[in-house]
């Protein structure tokens, strides 16, 4: 069965940066999307941007573009997401999640375990 | 904040049937972009419950339903049990946002 694997949980200070990654395996890496999902303790689930690293063709949503940055690297099946200075507002747990198409239709059909995010001083 | 309106929480007995609505507007479910549904369990990931409007993936038990209209979507639960109870996201395209978009969010208690 498919698989995206999370890096573990984070604990850093404001200010610091940070990269975590997914993993994915059990499928053709290359020809699927792979987006990121954040949800802060005791809230919702917010999209924040995706990527296809078959050519690292990269969206953000709005609320996220400038704060976050999404990479990938198909030689290991691996897709990032990093932060270049922290804020306390960013402690959250973050899932990645593969998409899947159902005609013009796009859903999330596989969910990482998810990396828990600690921002504090 | 979310372009994709649910109500915080439902509730029902065991075995009765309760609904989920999904309020959106003409640049997301309006604009004829499909549904999805995720359940979230306690202290769970969460996970696909139904893709495009009303199909069910496979092992998702056919007491899972779901519809759309207009701008509105929903999902019913029939037959409601204890393993029921967690929260509901809503999930569509917006072509405002030029991005995906969830639901607030719905918590179902089993009484």
């Amino acid at each position: 069965e498919v698989q995206l694997v999370q890096s573990g949980a984070e604990v850093r200070k404001p200010g610091e940066s940070l990269k975590i990654s997914c993993k994915g395996s059990r499928y053709s890496f290359t020809t699927y999307w792979i987006g990121w999902v954040r949800q802060m303790p005791g809230k919702g689930l917010e999209w924040m941007g995706m990527i296809y690293p078959g050519d690292s063709d990269t969206r953000y949503s709005p609320s996220f573009e400038g704060q976050v940055t999404i990479s990938a690297d198909k030689s290991i099946s691996t897709t990032y997401l990093q932060w270049s200075s922290l804020k306390a507002s960013d402690s959250a747990m973050y899932y990645c999640v593969r998409l899947s198409r159902d005609g013009s239709s796009w859903y999330f059909d596989y969910w990482g375990q998810g990396t828990r995010v600690t921002v504090s001083s | 904040q979310s372009v994709l309106t649910q109500p915080p929480s439902v509730s029902g007995a065991p075995g009765q049937r309760v609904t989920i609505s999904c309020s959106g507007s003409s640049s997301n479910i309006g604009a004829r972009y499909d549904v999805h549904w995720y359940q979230q369990l306690p202290g769970a990931v969460p996970k696909l419950l139904i893709y495009g409007n009303n199909n069910r993936p496979s092992g998702v038990p056919d007491r899972f339903s779901g519809s759309k209209s207009g701008t509105s979507a929903s999902l019913a639960i029939t037959g409601l049990q204890a393993e029921d109870e967690a929260d509901y996201y809503c999930q569509s395209y917006d072509s405002g946002l030029s991005g995906y978009v969830f639901g607030t969010g719905t918590r179902v208690t089993v009484l």
